[in-house]
């Protein structure tokens, strides 16, 4: 068990470009969750997964974010036309799937929009 | 709408020093409360969970309580050390984690 593994680290992109986030959960978990954590506050919930299902999403998450997970295995983040406000650390976590399963972050992947 | 609250943002103290951090919630309809450790530029570390019917839990110098009814937890940590200087925010969990800002935690040797 290698826990929450996300790719890139980084990245830098220009105004406008789209962008695609992998994360890898603990193998077994069934849920998926991603959140969004600005400079100096706590994550914000995104969205989830169930398996393959993804079960909610926050009013943060606008018509250009997009993520799947298929297979109820790795899941991508994919933000189109990206925007200097959507510059943030992007986290994936992952639990057994009880509601008192403790969350497992990853390292997430800080964006940086120029 | 759950909101979460820590006091205080952040927090200096010596080494060796117990010190208590604060956590507050508005919905007492809750799961469980989790206490995580963020270090700089890292992702989180899950500490404690406290379920909703649970009272405490303790891991190691680290002791965290759950009062329900009036929205409120508190993260004991014992004798602390410079190791222990991190972020540490405190999420509850209804039908989603929802986190507080943290408290941002330096211990001086």
């Amino acid at each position: 068990d290698t826990g929450v593994s996300q790719d890139p680290r980084h990245k830098i992109t220009k105004r406008g470009q789209n962008v695609t986030f992998r994360c890898d959960p603990i193998s077994e978990h069934n849920r998926l969750y991603w959140y969004r954590q600005t400079l100096g506050q706590g994550p914000e919930f995104l969205t989830y997964f169930q398996n393959e299902a993804q079960l909610e999403k926050s009013r943060l998450l606008s018509d250009r974010f997009s993520a799947e997970r298929p297979k109820g295995s790795f899941s991508t983040l994919e933000i189109q036309r990206t925007e200097q406000g959507d510059s943030a650390m992007y986290l994936c976590a992952s639990s057994a799937g009880s509601y008192n399963s403790p969350l497992h972050f990853g390292n997430g992947t800080r964006l940086t929009v120029t | 709408k759950q909101e979460v609250t820590q006091i205080p943002a952040a927090l200096s103290v010596p080494e060796g020093e117990n010190l208590v951090l604060n956590c507050s919630f508005t919905d007492s309809a809750i799961y469980n409360l989790q206490w995580f450790r963020q270090d700089p530029g890292k992702g989180l570390t899950s500490l404690l969970l406290i379920q909703s019917s649970q009272r405490e839990q303790t891991s190691g110098r680290l002791n965290a309580s759950l009062d329900k009814s009036s929205g409120r937890s508190t993260l004991y940590i014992a004798a602390s050390q410079p190791g222990d200087s991190a972020t540490y925010l405190c999420a509850v969990e209804s039908q989603k984690l929802v986190f507080g800002q943290g408290t941002r935690l330096t211990i001086n040797p």
